[in-house]
């Protein structure tokens, strides 16, 4: 069975930064093009970034270009996301995605992770 | 950026009753649409992808339709558990982007 657990959310002031981890289970994780999905309280669903199978390969929402960073481990079957510079507007719970084989569909998903920027 | 349309925003329908949810794109995505069921504190599952494939394990009264920039989510006979909120989203072009949702309540 696919699971994907997400950690490392919480309550951070403007400007801060933090780590989301995504650790994978029950797929090769080293096959698979993975994502980080966003969604703001009540609203709607945003993606935030993709990664190809090593690393090598990444793409942002224009949002995120520039603060937040998409990385993995394939030795761990981890998915990281580092965030800088956050802003009230990144409040929202992310979901770690994994794509349905190269296809940037969303097959499987984990439970999410509260991030709250406030002061 | 390609903008996704969805309407109606919300759609109040009793179980048994067929339901049809639209999704307008800004500029043609061909058949790379997919659509995703999220039901309140849960999150989403992919029902459809490339306009028209059922996901694995999603009933047959599920079924997608369209291309270019006119999609069609139709739920033949609705169920209790089909009650949520359905999003379009597409890959025809980066950044990947998803619709506002549309909302399926019981009447």
């Amino acid at each position: 069975e696919v699971q994907l657990v997400e950690s490392g959310g919480g309550l951070i002031q403007p400007g801060g930064s933090l780590r989301l981890s995504c650790a994978a289970s029950g797929f090769t994780f080293s096959s698979y093009w993975m994502h980080w999905v966003r969604q703001a309280p009540g609203k709607g669903l945003v993606w935030v970034s993709h990664i190809n199978v090593d690393g090598s390969g990444t793409n942002y929402a224009d949002s995120v270009r520039g603060r937040f960073t998409i990385s993995r481990d394939n030795a761990k079957n981890t998915l990281y996301l580092q965030m800088n510079s956050l802003r009230a507007e990144d409040t929202a719970v992310y979901y770690c995605v994994r794509d349905l084989k190269t296809t940037n569909w969303f097959d499987s998903w984990g439970q999410g992770t509260l991030v709250t920027v406030s002061s | 950026e390609i903008v996704l349309t969805q309407s109606p925003a919300t759609l109040s329908l009793s179980p048994g009753e067929g339901a049809t949810l639209s999704c307008r794109a800004s500029q043609s995505v061909s058949s790379y649409l997919a659509w995703y069921q999220q039901k309140p504190g849960q999150a989403p599952r992919l029902l459809i992808y490339d306009a028209s494939n059922r996901a694995t394990g999603i009933p047959a009264r599920f079924s997608g339709s369209g291309s270019g920039t006119d999609f069609t989510l139709t739920i033949s006979s609705l169920e209790p558990e089909d009650f949520a909120v359905y999003y379009c989203q597409q890959r025809s072009r980066w950044p990947l982007t998803f619709g506002g949702g549309t909302k399926v309540g019981i009447k």
